[in-house]
């Protein structure tokens, strides 16, 4: 029934790793979305696909990597863990409605990564 | 380039009306939105403006202003369960459907 999942929702892990994030969702919609939240509850868009194409890259470090292999799914892999990549990641869905109409965006549990 | 500022703390009473304002600089965009996050929760979606004037959703109402680069939301009866943080956010035209955030405006209802 869930819309948005993600897994993990925790995640701890050291300095150096690599993690990956999962996300699916069942809403039928094209576009998928990476955000960051930060301690301060600073949501910063990270990446966007449209029918398992990237469209959007907000200069995120390229030790993060999306990968969609289909648009149903949007992952995100993270190479070198640092200290500030601890931040809950939350994944979304929207339809990619184009221009006035609402597009609503349909967020997932969240993900909160702790780096040590 | 976009940036959304909001008071980042309200506090009310039970049944009470609060305004969350939203002040935003940019280049152009589609419409504003106003999306509710409850501590631990994900961020839902509340009300969108395309246009200017009020849109009303039951207890909650936006309003938006282009002319003064200017919306809010607002919360009537306020209830308990409305203590969280509420979020302005710009869909920038021109491009793809990104939304580019305000910082967040905790509310706090009290008894």
């Amino acid at each position: 029934d869930t819309a948005v999942s993600q897994t993990p929702k925790y995640l701890v892990t050291q300095m150096g790793n690599d993690k990956s994030i999962k996300c699916e969702q069942n809403l039928g919609h094209d576009t998928m979305y990476w955000y960051k939240q930060d301690s301060k509850k600073f949501l910063k868009i990270m990446f966007s696909y449209n029918n398992k194409e990237l469209i959007i890259n907000e200069t995120v470090p390229n030790r993060f990597s999306p990968k969609s292999p289909d648009k149903a799914h949007l992952n995100l892999h993270i190479n070198s863990l640092e200290l500030g990549d601890s931040a809950v990641y939350f994944c979304a869905s929207s339809q990619g409605s184009k221009r006035l109409s609402t597009d609503t965006q349909y967020f997932g549990p969240g993900t909160r990564l702790t780096v040590l | 380039g976009q940036s959304l500022e909001q008071p980042s703390e309200v506090t009310a009473v039970e049944g009470a009306i609060v305004q969350i304002n939203c002040t935003y600089q940019t280049s152009g965009f589609y419409g504003l939105s106003w999306y509710q996050q409850h501590d631990g929760g994900a961020p839902t979606f509340l009300s969108y403006n395309a246009l200017d004037g009020l849109e009303e959703t039951g207890r909650f109402s936006s309003f938006l202003s282009r002319s003064d680069s200017y919306g809010y939301l607002l919360l009537q009866e306020l209830q308990m369960k409305d203590s969280a943080s509420y979020f302005c956010a710009v869909r920038p035209s021109g491009g793809y459907n990104k939304l580019i955030f305000g910082a967040g405006t905790r509310l706090a209802v009290h008894p």
